[in-house]
Order: C-alpha cells, then structure tokens, then sequence
C-alpha cells in the first residue's frame, strides 16, 4: 500500500482555521485521498475524500497539490469539538473489493485551545 | 437511521480463555470490517467481510477469526487469548457499489482487556 506521512500532532486555536498536512509522495494515479478522524473514546469517522481536485464539503476541505504527492486538510474554523486524531489514508479507486481495507497511519493529533 | 453498534462495549478475559465480538452494521451496508486498536501498533486492519465471505485479511495469526451472516451482522473470535490482545476494537460497516470508494462507518468499539 502507498504510504502518507503526517505530523505527529498540531496545535491550534479556537474560531482559527487550521492545516493539516499529508504527503504521499509514492500515490498511484487511481488511489484517492482520503481522510477520517477519530476524537477521544470515539471511532473512526470519515472527513473528507479526493481524487484531484479541491473538495469541500460541511466539515472541511481537502486542497490537493498539483503533482498529487501532497495535500492539505484545512478545517476553516477549528472548535473544540475538532480535538481529534486525523488520519490521511490513500485508497485504490480501482482496487475493487481490495479497496475496503482500510490502512491507517499514526495520524495527526490537533490539539485545539479555547 | 442508527449506527454501527458493537456489544459488549466493555470485556475482561484471562489469558488462555477466547472471546466473542459482536457486531451490528448499518441497515443496508453490507460490507463489515474489523480493526483492532492498540497504543503501541495503531489502527491494523483484521478482516472484511461482504456477503458472508472474507474478503480481505489483515497480518493476523489464525487465533483471530470471524464470519459474517446473511443479515451482514459480523462476530469476530479470538482464540487462546494471550496479554497482547489487550486492544479496543472497531468494527466499520460500508455500502458496496459498483466503483465506489464508499466511506466506513465505524463503532464505538469492544474494549478487551486481557489479564
């Protein structure tokens, strides 16, 4: 599986955006770019996803560098609620039935201060 | 529309003993997955399942098994259990359709402590 590298933990501080990096710079040119977080005593939950273009949606937004080998999650305005482990994970559009295995890596701890 | 729900959520076992997981996907999602969590390894995928078949398999000894039934709800089993299986585990269920790349939805977890 392509790796990604992540910061082990970011700090940030409330109502500010935040930027979240992740490289991947070994990525296939059918995995997708995916991104879950998992907060305290929670599981995983699903963020965001992308191919090659910037994606938005009511969570966050997924800015996707032109070469693919890096990508940004950015949470606009980072709450509380945001304090989480998040994990970049990159998944084979065409992997068929392989592409429901899910390989996390050890993530990015955002600390959020109020 | 209710989640993915995993019982118990909490489990104490001796070394030696084996244990049973349970899990209930979301209605309509027919592919469940199985992660164990620890401190020290992370996130490592176990298995998948989809329409009672394992279709994927993590780097596992055999002592860790499961199946799936025809309502998609999953077990997972975990035989001789030794200290290191001490672990939170997730179970994630997922829509399968044709090329998608669906998200997972994940459980709260079994936390399994083995003493």
């Amino acid at each position: 599986d392509a790796k990604t590298t992540q910061p082990n933990s970011m700090e940030s501080n409330e109502e500010e955006p935040v930027h979240l990096p992740c490289n991947h710079s070994t990525i296939s040119g059918t995995d997708y770019i995916h991104w879950y977080r998992q907060l305290p005593s929670q599981g995983p939950e699903y963020v965001i996803h992308g191919l090659t273009s910037n994606v938005n949606n009511r969570m966050a937004s997924l800015a996707i560098a032109e070469d693919r080998k890096s990508s940004t999650l950015i949470l606009h305005r980072a709450t509380l609620r945001d304090a989480a482990v998040y994990y970049c994970i990159l998944r084979d559009g065409f992997g068929g039935g392989s592409n429901y295995k899910l390989t996390f890596g050890k993530g990015t701890l955002l600390t959020v201060n109020p | 529309k209710a989640g993915v729900t995993q019982t118990p959520r909490y489990l104490i076992k001796t070394r030696g003993q084996q244990v049973t997981l349970s899990c209930s996907p979301i209605s309509g999602h027919r592919s469940v997955s199985w992660y164990q969590q620890t401190p020290g390894q992370g996130l490592q995928f176990l298995f998948e399942y989809f329409s009672e078949t394992q279709r994927n398999k993590g780097n596992f000894p055999g002592r860790f098994s499961g199946r799936q039934f025809s309502n998609s709800r999953s077990e997972m089993n975990v035989s001789t259990l030794e200290l290191g299986d001490s672990a939170l585990y997730l179970c994630a269920s997922s829509l399968v359709t044709s090329g998608g790349l669906n998200e997972q939805f994940f459980g709260p977890g079994t936390r399994l402590t083995v003493l």
